[in-house]
């Protein structure tokens, strides 16, 4: 099993619509969990942490199931610019080394 | 708001040759990372380094790889001899030292082997 799992998409939206990402990881032992974006050739970005009571940040909602070890991904009336690539990341490890999912695009279309 | 800095952002080079990458981390920032991602896929862990000296590598980074942080603001990644599998976007990263504490990412090092 792959340590975190995503789907790759694409996910072709209409601008307004709501899009939800899903991620699975394998170490039930992981303590932190981030959703980082992505863009084209560039850096990963911290879109937000990822916490047991869920949290919210404007248009995005990020979720955790420990048990189901599920990490969730939730934007609301898509913009243009929300088209990139969305990592769900794990932290591993005592060093707190960051493990990545392979990300799942978005295109939000006009 | 500081940021991860790294040099130099394209970087070609010839199977064999070796290369150095370059990153200054956030002023106040302790632990220091290496990851890479291949055009197309995920972004890897290399190394973590923290008080002068590796505290956890991946099987990635074997011998020909070595980091080192030689002054108080610079953090190295060499590769002593290039293979065309070195080919890759690398990322630094750093993070000041709480262990949820938000790593943050330079904008990358696009090295090309040929």
């Amino acid at each position: 099993r792959k340590e975190v799992e995503q789907d790759p998409g694409p996910f072709n939206v209409p601008e307004g619509a709501t899009v939800a990402f899903n991620c699975t990881y394998s170490n039930s032992a992981s303590q932190s969990f981030f959703w980082y974006r992505q863009d084209c050739r560039k850096e990963p970005k911290l879109l937000m942490s990822v916490y047991s009571s869920g949290n919210e940040d404007g248009r995005f909602t990020a979720q955790l199931n420990r048990a189901s070890q599920y990490i969730s991904l939730l934007i609301r009336d898509s913009k243009l610019s929300d088209s990139a690539t969305y990592l769900c990341v794990v932290n591993g490890g005592a060093t707190n080394k960051l493990i990545f999912g392979t990300g799942t695009l978005l295109a939000v279309q006009p | 708001e500081p940021e991860v800095t790294q040099t130099p952002s394209h970087q070609v080079t010839q199977m064999g040759q070796e290369v150095i990458l370059r990153c200054v981390p956030i002023s106040n920032h302790l632990y220091f990372y290496w990851y890479r991602q291949i055009l197309g896929q995920k972004v890897e862990f290399l190394v973590s380094f923290y008080n002068n000296e590796i505290s956890e590598k991946s099987e990635i980074f074997d011998d020909q790889f070595s980091v080192e942080r030689p002054d108080g603001s610079n953090f190295t990644l060499k590769i002593r001899s290039t293979k065309l599998e070195d080919s890759a976007m690398y990322f630094c990263a750093s993070r000041s030292g709480t262990p949820a504490e938000t790593q943050y990412f330079g904008p990358g090092t696009r090295l090309l082997v040929l």
